[in-house]
C-alpha cells in the first residue's frame, strides 16, 4: 500500500538558518504534492503545490521540490524564524481520485 | 470570505452513543472532505463530497457515515461510539472540482472524546 515518510523526530533549526524538510513516498504516483502548515489545536494551512511535470517552486521564504524519481519532496524554508514553529505535513494527489494522501508531519522548532 | 466553519468544536459522548458533526464550506466550494486526526498519525481521509455526491471513501467501518446537501454543507455521522473514535475531525473545502490538484480549506475541527 502506498506509504508517505516525513522525519517523525522534531527539527531544532537556529533562527535565521534554513529548514529542510523531508517527505518521501513509496507505491504512489502523485500528481500532486502539497504542503500544509499546522499548529496545534488548528487546522492545516495551505503553503504550497507542485505537479508532477515542475521540479521547483517557489513563494516567498518557502521553496519546494519535487524528485518523481526518488520519489522524495523537499521543504526549505529560508532565513527561518520563530514564528515558523509549527508541524508541517506533505500531502500527495492523483487526478484519478478525489482524496490526499498524507504524511504523519515534521515538527519544526526555530530558536532564537 | 469567511473561512470553513465547523460545529460543535468540542464534544463528550460515551460509548455506544452517536454523534452527528456539521461542516459549512467556504462559498462557492463544492468539494468537501473530511478527515480522522490522532495524535502521532497524518490526517486519515473519511470521505469526500461534490455536489451531494460522494466520490471516495476512505477505510473506515460503515459506522461513519455522510452527506452533503444542496448548499454545499455536509455532516459526517459516527455511530455506536468507541474509544478509539476520539479525535479531531477536520473538514476541508477546495475550489473548482477539487481532487489532488486543488488546494484545501481546512476549519478548526471539532474535538471528539469519547468516555
Amino acid at each position: 500500500s502506498q506509504k508517505i515518510e516525513q522525519n517523525s523526530e522534531a527539527l531544532n533549526i537556529q533562527e535565521g538558518k534554513t529548514a529542510t524538510l523531508t517527505c518521501n513516498y513509496t507505491n504512489y504516483s502523485p500528481a500532486y504534492l502539497q504542503w500544509y502548515r499546522q499548529d496545534p489545536g488548528r487546522g492545516p494551512v495551505f503553503l504550497l503545490l507542485i505537479r508532477e511535470n515542475e521540479k521547483e517552486k517557489r513563494k516567498e521564504r518557502l521553496k519546494v521540490t519535487f524528485d518523481t524519481t526518488l520519489k522524495q519532496s523537499l521543504f526549505h524554508i529560508t532565513a527561518s524564524q520563530p514564528a515558523d514553529s509549527a508541524t508541517y505535513l506533505c500531502a500527495l494527489g492523483k487526478d484519478s481520485n478525489y482524496q490526499l494522501i498524507w504524511g504523519a508531519g515534521t515538527k519544526l522548532i526555530i530558536k532564537p | 470570505k469567511a473561512g470553513v466553519t465547523q460545529t460543535p468544536r468540542y464534544l463528550i459522548k460515551t460509548r455506544g452513543q452517536q454523534v452527528t458533526l456539521s461542516c459549512s464550506p467556504i462559498s462557492g466550494h463544492r468539494s468537501v472532505s473530511w478527515y480522522q486526526q490522532t495524535p502521532g498519525q497524518g490526517l486519515q481521509f473519511l470521505f469526500e463530497y461534490f455536489s451531494e455526491t460522494q466520490r471516495n471513501k476512505g477505510n473506515f467501518p460503515g459506522r461513519f457515515s455522510g452527506r452533503q446537501f444542496s448548499n454545499s454543507r455536509s455532516e459526517m455521522n459516527v455511530s455506536t461510539l468507541e474509544l478509539g473514535d476520539s479525535a479531531l475531525y477536520l473538514c476541508a473545502s477546495s475550489p473548482g472540482s477539487g481532487g489532488g490538484r486543488s488546494e484545501q480549506f481546512f476549519g478548526p475541527g471539532t474535538r471528539l472524546t469519547v468516555l
